[in-house]
């Protein structure tokens, strides 16, 4: 089956500094990728969502100068929260999907950043 | 534009127990239907999809939703809990005109007590 690999799984890092967080599609083209937050007991929040060779649309009220996504290839996509503040802390997940046929989506394992 | 309600943030069921988490959508269209079920600090797992095929699917680990075109709703079941099954439960929806974004329910966390 899809199969998405995140990485790293925990992140600590100081405060003001930027932290790259990965997403891999292993055995699948991924059209899109998608990055999500997720807060304690909470569900998932859509960041943006990132198309292979063009720039990730990202929702509203997520600034989009901190948190930085590339989608170079299509099986790699990043994020890297710059500058990062405590109030970053928090489960960061992504998803990949093939796109056209509706292949469904696949989501990573998750990235806990801890920013101290 | 799509939403989608879990009726229930909190289910406690008793191990053998019928499990029902309960979804209900809004969409213009009629969408894609998800649901996925998260551990403590992983991803999330499909459990099994709605895309218009047949309105009872089946998914893994013997949950079953069932699509109510009238009712807006695609509820969840398992008919006898288990121990593993305690986790967080998600409800989404995509809509190909919302260039297949997932929106998720608020989630319902599965208590299984023995």
């Amino acid at each position: 089956g899809a199969v998405v690999s995140q990485h790293p799984s925990r992140v600590i890092c100081k405060s003001g500094t930027s932290v790259k967080i990965e997403c891999r599609s292993l055995d699948f083209q991924a059209t899109t990728m998608f990055w999500y937050r997720q807060f304690p007991k909470q569900s998932l929040m859509l960041m943006a969502t990132s198309n292979e060779g063009s720039k990730a649309t990202y929702e509203q009220g997520v600034e989009k100068d901190k948190f930085l996504i590339n989608h170079a290839s299509l099986t790699l996509s990043t994020l890297t929260v710059t500058s990062a503040h405590p109030e970053d802390s928090s489960f960061y997940i992504c998803s990949a999907t093939p796109g056209a046929g509706f292949g469904g989506y696949t989501f990573g394992s998750g990235t806990r950043l801890t920013v101290v | 534009a799509q939403s989608v309600t879990q009726l229930g943030s909190h289910v406690s069921v008793s191990e053998g127990a019928l499990v029902l988490l309960r979804c209900n959508y809004s969409s213009s269209v009629p969408p894609y239907l998800f649901w996925y079920v998260q551990y403590p600090n992983q991803g999330l797992q499909l459990l099994l999809k709605y895309t218009s095929a047949a309105t009872l699917v089946k998914g893994i680990n013997g949950f079953e939703a069932e699509f109510k075109k009238s009712e807006t709703s695609f509820h969840l079941t398992k008919p006898s809990a288990h121990m593993s099954d305690a986790a967080e439960y998600f409800c989404a929806v995509s809509e190909p005109a919302a260039g297949n974004k997932l929106t998720f329910g608020g989630g319902t966390r599965v208590l299984v007590k023995p």
